[in-house]
């Protein structure tokens, strides 16, 4: 069964470098997303991308961040200059069509800011 | 805005015992609502969901129904066993709105 895959599965970076974050969604799908969930506490949206660009993005989503789909496949989130409280494990999630229909998640990366 | 709202964790059940998790949420338009499982350790899993109200969802023994007369999403189960130990998330995506919300999620414990 097609899965949604995400690389790294834990990355440590200081705090101010830049980290990117890579996802390959299910091949078939047409929207991608991004989650975010802090240790503990609720899974937030941060961005949903159609079409080769962002259709919508939540107010955590700020100038630090820019997701990108550099090739039919990949799927990425950077963050230019990582703040401690950027910690947390980040999801990325696909579906067929659009925010009505089932997301797929893929298995997270952490993300440890030090 | 359209919020998602779940019962208080833990729930710490034995065995056998019967599970029910509640869900009720506020939304502008005519939601899809889910329940998502995320077990320790790994990713967020979709176990069940409903496009419509009256709608009944239903997967690996856990079963929840659309109610619009009460904006709820409740999620059940006969017999929990073990292995149902998990983070339980109630989400919905609205038709009008263009983002997916998710509940705090509710830590379910099942001992032997």
């Amino acid at each position: 069964e097609p899965e949604v895959t995400q690389t790294p599965s834990h990355q440590v970076t200081q705090m101010g470098q830049e980290v990117i974050l890579r996802c390959v969604p299910i091949s078939n799908h047409l929207y991608f997303y991004w989650y975010r969930q802090i240790l503990g506490q609720k899974v937030e949206f941060l961005v949903s991308f159609y079409n080769n660009e962002i259709s919508e993005k939540s107010e955590i989503f700020d100038d630090q961040f820019s997701v990108e789909r550099p090739d039919g496949s990949n799927f990425t989130l950077k963050i230019r200059s990582t703040k401690l409280e950027d910690s947390a494990m980040y999801f990325c999630a696909s579906s067929p069509q659009g925010y009505t229909d089932t997301q797929y998640f893929g298995p997270g990366t952490r993300l440890t800011v030090l | 805005g359209d919020s998602v709202t779940q019962m208080e964790g833990p729930v710490t059940l034995s065995e056998e015992a019967f599970l029910t998790i509640n869900c009720t949420y506020t939304a502008t338009g005519y939601p899809s609502l889910f329940w998502y499982v995320q077990y320790p350790g790994e990713g967020l899993q979709l176990l069940l969901k409903a496009t419509k109200a009256d709608d009944k969802g239903s997967n690996k023994g856990f079963e929840a129904t659309y109610r619009k007369e009460t904006t709820s999403f409740h999620l059940e189960k006969g017999s929990v066993q073990v292995s149902d130990s998990a983070v339980y998330f109630c989400a919905l995506s609205d038709n009008y709105g263009q983002n997916f919300v998710f509940g705090p999620g509710t830590r379910l414990s099942v001992l032997p």
